[in-house]
Protein backbone atom coordinates (compact mmCIF):
# COMPACT_ATOMS: atom_id res chain seq x y z
CA UNK A 1 0.00 0.00 0.00
CA UNK A 2 1.42 3.44 -1.15
CA UNK A 3 2.19 5.70 1.81
CA UNK A 4 0.39 8.73 0.10
CA UNK A 5 -2.85 7.67 -1.57
CA UNK A 6 -4.78 10.32 -3.85
CA UNK A 7 -8.25 10.41 -5.17
CA UNK A 8 -9.55 10.38 -7.39
CA UNK A 9 -6.91 10.09 -10.35
CA UNK A 10 -8.77 11.64 -12.53
CA UNK A 11 -11.33 14.49 -12.56
CA UNK A 12 -13.03 16.17 -15.66
CA UNK A 13 -15.44 19.27 -14.47
CA UNK A 14 -17.30 21.75 -15.85
CA UNK A 15 -16.29 25.42 -15.78
CA UNK A 16 -17.74 26.82 -12.93
CA UNK A 17 -17.87 23.89 -10.66
CA UNK A 18 -16.54 22.87 -7.04
CA UNK A 19 -13.82 20.72 -6.91
CA UNK A 20 -12.19 18.11 -3.80
CA UNK A 21 -9.10 16.28 -3.95
CA UNK A 22 -8.37 14.09 -1.49
CA UNK A 23 -5.17 12.82 -0.03
CA UNK A 24 -4.83 10.08 2.52
CA UNK A 25 -1.38 9.04 4.23
CA UNK A 26 -0.81 6.10 6.47
CA UNK A 27 3.11 7.74 7.77
CA UNK A 28 4.06 10.60 10.25
CA UNK A 29 4.52 13.84 8.89
CA UNK A 30 5.57 17.31 9.93
CA UNK A 31 3.91 18.86 7.39
CA UNK A 32 1.61 18.29 3.67
CA UNK A 33 2.00 20.08 0.67
CA UNK A 34 0.16 20.79 -2.40
CA UNK A 35 1.22 20.44 -5.36
CA UNK A 36 0.37 22.27 -9.30
CA UNK A 37 1.83 20.51 -12.29
CA UNK A 38 0.74 21.65 -15.88
CA UNK A 39 1.75 20.33 -19.11
CA UNK A 40 4.64 21.36 -19.93
CA UNK A 41 6.33 19.55 -16.42
CA UNK A 42 6.93 22.80 -14.11
CA UNK A 43 5.84 22.20 -10.54
CA UNK A 44 4.51 25.02 -8.56
CA UNK A 45 4.28 24.43 -4.74
CA UNK A 46 0.64 26.05 -3.89
CA UNK A 47 0.03 24.99 0.08
CA UNK A 48 2.15 23.64 3.10
CA UNK A 49 0.28 22.99 6.02
CA UNK A 50 0.79 21.36 9.34
CA UNK A 51 -3.01 22.13 10.66
CA UNK A 52 -6.31 23.41 9.72
CA UNK A 53 -6.62 25.65 6.70
CA UNK A 54 -5.01 27.64 3.97
CA UNK A 55 -6.38 29.63 1.57
CA UNK A 56 -5.28 31.21 -1.17
CA UNK A 57 -7.73 33.05 -3.95
CA UNK A 58 -9.99 30.02 -4.97
CA UNK A 59 -7.91 27.38 -4.22
CA UNK A 60 -8.07 26.45 -0.07
CA UNK A 61 -6.63 23.40 1.20
CA UNK A 62 -7.55 21.47 5.01
CA UNK A 63 -5.58 19.13 6.72
CA UNK A 64 -7.29 16.84 9.37
CA UNK A 65 -4.24 15.12 11.27
CA UNK A 66 -6.48 12.68 13.96
CA UNK A 67 -7.60 11.55 11.03
CA UNK A 68 -4.64 11.43 8.50
CA UNK A 69 -6.70 13.30 5.95
CA UNK A 70 -6.19 15.98 3.68
CA UNK A 71 -8.46 17.85 1.03
CA UNK A 72 -7.66 20.55 -1.52
CA UNK A 73 -10.71 22.27 -3.20
CA UNK A 74 -11.11 24.43 -5.60
CA UNK A 75 -13.99 27.02 -5.97
CA UNK A 76 -15.39 28.19 -9.53
CA UNK A 77 -12.97 26.41 -11.52
CA UNK A 78 -11.55 27.28 -14.90
CA UNK A 79 -9.81 25.67 -17.63
CA UNK A 80 -6.85 27.37 -16.47
CA UNK A 81 -7.05 25.08 -13.22
CA UNK A 82 -6.28 21.86 -15.50
CA UNK A 83 -3.38 20.61 -14.29
CA UNK A 84 -1.83 17.17 -12.48
CA UNK A 85 -2.43 18.16 -8.55
CA UNK A 86 0.18 16.34 -6.45
CA UNK A 87 -0.36 15.51 -2.34
CA UNK A 88 3.26 15.38 -0.68
CA UNK A 89 3.95 14.94 2.97
CA UNK A 90 6.53 15.60 4.80
CA UNK A 91 8.24 13.06 6.97
CA UNK A 92 10.13 14.03 10.12
CA UNK A 93 13.40 12.42 9.21
CA UNK A 94 12.63 15.53 6.60
CA UNK A 95 12.43 13.78 3.40
CA UNK A 96 8.73 14.44 1.35
CA UNK A 97 6.95 11.45 -0.16
CA UNK A 98 4.48 12.33 -3.02
CA UNK A 99 1.09 10.54 -4.24
CA UNK A 100 0.58 9.77 -7.69
CA UNK A 101 -1.38 12.96 -8.93
CA UNK A 102 -5.00 13.68 -9.57
CA UNK A 103 -5.28 14.41 -13.31
CA UNK A 104 -7.67 17.72 -13.04
CA UNK A 105 -9.64 18.54 -16.59
CA UNK A 106 -12.22 21.49 -16.61
CA UNK A 107 -13.91 21.88 -19.66
CA UNK A 108 -15.21 24.96 -20.56
CA UNK B 1 15.50 35.71 -6.11
CA UNK B 2 16.08 32.86 -8.69
CA UNK B 3 14.37 30.00 -6.29
CA UNK B 4 15.68 26.19 -7.47
CA UNK B 5 17.87 26.51 -10.59
CA UNK B 6 18.62 23.05 -12.18
CA UNK B 7 20.20 22.51 -15.22
CA UNK B 8 20.36 21.26 -18.06
CA UNK B 9 16.99 21.36 -19.22
CA UNK B 10 17.48 18.49 -22.19
CA UNK B 11 20.09 15.92 -22.37
CA UNK B 12 20.61 12.85 -24.50
CA UNK B 13 23.72 10.08 -23.48
CA UNK B 14 25.26 7.13 -24.82
CA UNK B 15 24.71 4.06 -22.59
CA UNK B 16 27.76 4.20 -19.95
CA UNK B 17 28.35 7.72 -20.46
CA UNK B 18 28.30 9.56 -17.00
CA UNK B 19 27.03 13.54 -16.21
CA UNK B 20 26.19 15.72 -13.49
CA UNK B 21 22.56 17.24 -13.30
CA UNK B 22 23.22 20.49 -11.19
CA UNK B 23 21.35 21.68 -8.90
CA UNK B 24 21.63 25.08 -6.92
CA UNK B 25 19.13 26.92 -4.60
CA UNK B 26 19.48 30.77 -3.23
CA UNK B 27 17.02 30.59 -0.20
CA UNK B 28 19.35 28.88 2.56
CA UNK B 29 16.85 25.99 2.36
CA UNK B 30 18.20 22.97 4.68
CA UNK B 31 16.54 20.30 2.31
CA UNK B 32 17.12 19.27 -0.77
CA UNK B 33 15.79 16.45 -3.29
CA UNK B 34 16.15 14.82 -6.41
CA UNK B 35 12.93 12.97 -7.69
CA UNK B 36 12.63 11.63 -11.09
CA UNK B 37 9.28 10.94 -12.72
CA UNK B 38 7.79 8.71 -15.09
CA UNK B 39 4.91 8.23 -16.59
CA UNK B 40 2.18 6.10 -14.20
CA UNK B 41 4.56 5.95 -11.07
CA UNK B 42 4.19 9.66 -9.89
CA UNK B 43 7.39 11.54 -8.40
CA UNK B 44 10.02 8.80 -6.99
CA UNK B 45 12.70 10.34 -4.36
CA UNK B 46 15.89 9.48 -5.60
CA UNK B 47 18.42 10.99 -2.91
CA UNK B 48 17.46 13.79 -0.10
CA UNK B 49 19.82 16.03 1.84
CA UNK B 50 18.73 17.10 5.07
CA UNK B 51 21.28 19.45 5.56
CA UNK B 52 25.08 20.42 4.56
CA UNK B 53 27.07 17.36 4.69
CA UNK B 54 24.56 14.94 5.00
CA UNK B 55 22.81 12.61 1.89
CA UNK B 56 20.14 9.67 2.38
CA UNK B 57 19.19 6.72 0.02
CA UNK B 58 15.81 7.65 -1.24
CA UNK B 59 13.61 5.06 -2.98
CA UNK B 60 15.15 4.13 -6.21
CA UNK B 61 19.18 5.32 -5.47
CA UNK B 62 20.68 2.59 -7.61
CA UNK B 63 22.91 3.88 -10.61
CA UNK B 64 23.19 7.44 -8.82
CA UNK B 65 25.76 9.47 -6.53
CA UNK B 66 25.02 13.16 -4.84
CA UNK B 67 27.12 15.43 -2.61
CA UNK B 68 26.26 18.29 -0.02
CA UNK B 69 29.23 20.10 0.46
CA UNK B 70 27.39 23.64 0.53
CA UNK B 71 24.17 24.39 1.47
CA UNK B 72 23.39 26.33 -2.05
CA UNK B 73 24.57 22.69 -4.33
CA UNK B 74 23.35 19.33 -4.24
CA UNK B 75 24.22 17.80 -7.70
CA UNK B 76 23.48 14.60 -8.69
CA UNK B 77 25.57 12.38 -11.01
CA UNK B 78 24.73 9.30 -13.23
CA UNK B 79 27.49 7.18 -12.78
CA UNK B 80 27.63 4.61 -15.91
CA UNK B 81 23.96 5.65 -17.84
CA UNK B 82 21.18 2.77 -18.88
CA UNK B 83 18.20 3.32 -21.18
CA UNK B 84 15.87 2.32 -17.66
CA UNK B 85 17.19 6.53 -16.48
CA UNK B 86 15.70 7.70 -19.45
CA UNK B 87 13.44 9.84 -17.82
CA UNK B 88 12.10 13.44 -16.30
CA UNK B 89 14.46 14.39 -13.28
CA UNK B 90 13.35 17.31 -10.39
CA UNK B 91 15.75 18.93 -7.84
CA UNK B 92 13.53 20.57 -5.41
CA UNK B 93 14.46 22.03 -1.67
CA UNK B 94 12.53 23.33 1.39
CA UNK B 95 12.89 24.79 4.62
CA UNK B 96 11.66 24.11 8.14
CA UNK B 97 7.85 25.48 8.20
CA UNK B 98 8.36 26.34 4.03
CA UNK B 99 6.51 25.23 0.98
CA UNK B 100 8.85 23.45 -1.27
CA UNK B 101 9.68 24.54 -4.56
CA UNK B 102 11.05 22.60 -7.87
CA UNK B 103 13.56 23.21 -10.30
CA UNK B 104 12.20 23.30 -13.73
CA UNK B 105 13.53 19.91 -14.31
CA UNK B 106 15.39 17.82 -16.58
CA UNK B 107 14.00 15.60 -19.49
CA UNK B 108 16.63 12.71 -19.92
CA UNK B 109 17.33 9.98 -22.08
CA UNK B 110 19.78 7.64 -22.81
CA UNK B 111 20.25 5.58 -25.74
Amino acid sequence: KNEVEQSPQNLTAQEGEFITINCSYSVGISALHWLQQHPGGGIVSLFMLSSGKKKHGRLIATINIQEKHSSLHITASHPRDSAVYICAVRRSQGNLIFGKGTKLSVKP
Amino acid sequence: NAGVTQTPKFQVLKTGQSMTLQCAQDMNHNSMYWYRQDPGMGLRLIYYSASEGTTDKGEVPNGYNVSRSTTEDFPLRLLSAAPSQTSVYFCASSGTGSRAFFGQGTRLTVV
